[in-house]
């Protein structure tokens, strides 16, 4: 089956540092999704991001479907920023979502 | 109520008790899911509803039953679970299934003693 993989597992940053996310598969996909669980554990849709380019205030976000990889920008982070950083793909012609390992963000005041 | 709702948010059980968890989601979406968080693990996606109907079991044990009465409601019903079975059960929705954007309940945390 397809493999999601992402890096770096874990990133420390001092407040109003930037970061890159990353986001490598497998297998040709329909679309790909980014999200943020927060520290409670609730999981926020961040991108919908099939292909192209998307920003979304401090956070921006681009998949190569080509290259089979997904990057996730942030700017500028805040300690609200913690959390954990998964993306997800549904292999070409599924529905079922696969969910890479994610990467542990901890955003120091 | 907005968003995706589930209940209740952390239980306790143990290996002989029967309980049921819910999920609700006010946003009219046709399309629901179950997952399952353990530790140090990916998201598992267990079940998915499309239209009330069941579309995907995902080789999970028969001590994990869904049920989806209407197209806002779902329900995973455990009995005879095991400690492994212990995680974070995550409730999506969808408006369209699979090639949609999912929004997460909050999840139900259950402990299996």
């Amino acid at each position: 089956g397809i493999q999601v993989e992402q890096s770096p597992p874990d990133l420390i940053l001092q407040e109003g540092a930037n970061s890159t996310l990353r986001c490598n598969f497998s297998d040709s996909v329909n679309n790909l999704q980014w999200f943020h669980q927060n520290p409670w554990g609730q999981l926020i849709n961040l991108f919908y991001i099939p292909s192209g380019t998307k920003q979304n205030g401090r956070l921006s976000a681009t998949t190569v479907a080509t290259e089979r990889y997904s990057l996730l920008y942030i700017s500028s982070s805040q300690t609200t920023d913690s959390g954990v950083y998964f993306c997800a793909v549904p292999p070409t012609g599924t529905y079922k979502y696969i969910f890479g390992t994610g990467t542990r963000l901890k955003v120091l005041a | 109520e907005t968003g995706v709702t589930q209940t209740p948010r952390h239980l306790v059980m143990g290996m002989t008790n029967k309980k049921s968890l819910k999920c609700e989601q006010h946003l009219g979406h046709n399309a629901m899911y179950w997952y399952k968080q353990s530790a140090k693990k990916p998201l598992e996606l267990m079940f998915v509803y499309s239209l009330e109907e069941r579309v995907e079991n995902n080789s999970v044990p028969s001590r994990f039953s869904p049920e989806c009465p209407n197209s806002s409601h779902l329900f995973l019903h455990l009995h005879t679970l095991q400690p492994e079975d212990s995680a974070l059960y995550l409730c999506a929705s969808s408006q369209l299934l699979g090639t949609d954007t999912q929004y997460f309940g909050p999840g139900t945390r259950l402990t299996v003693l």
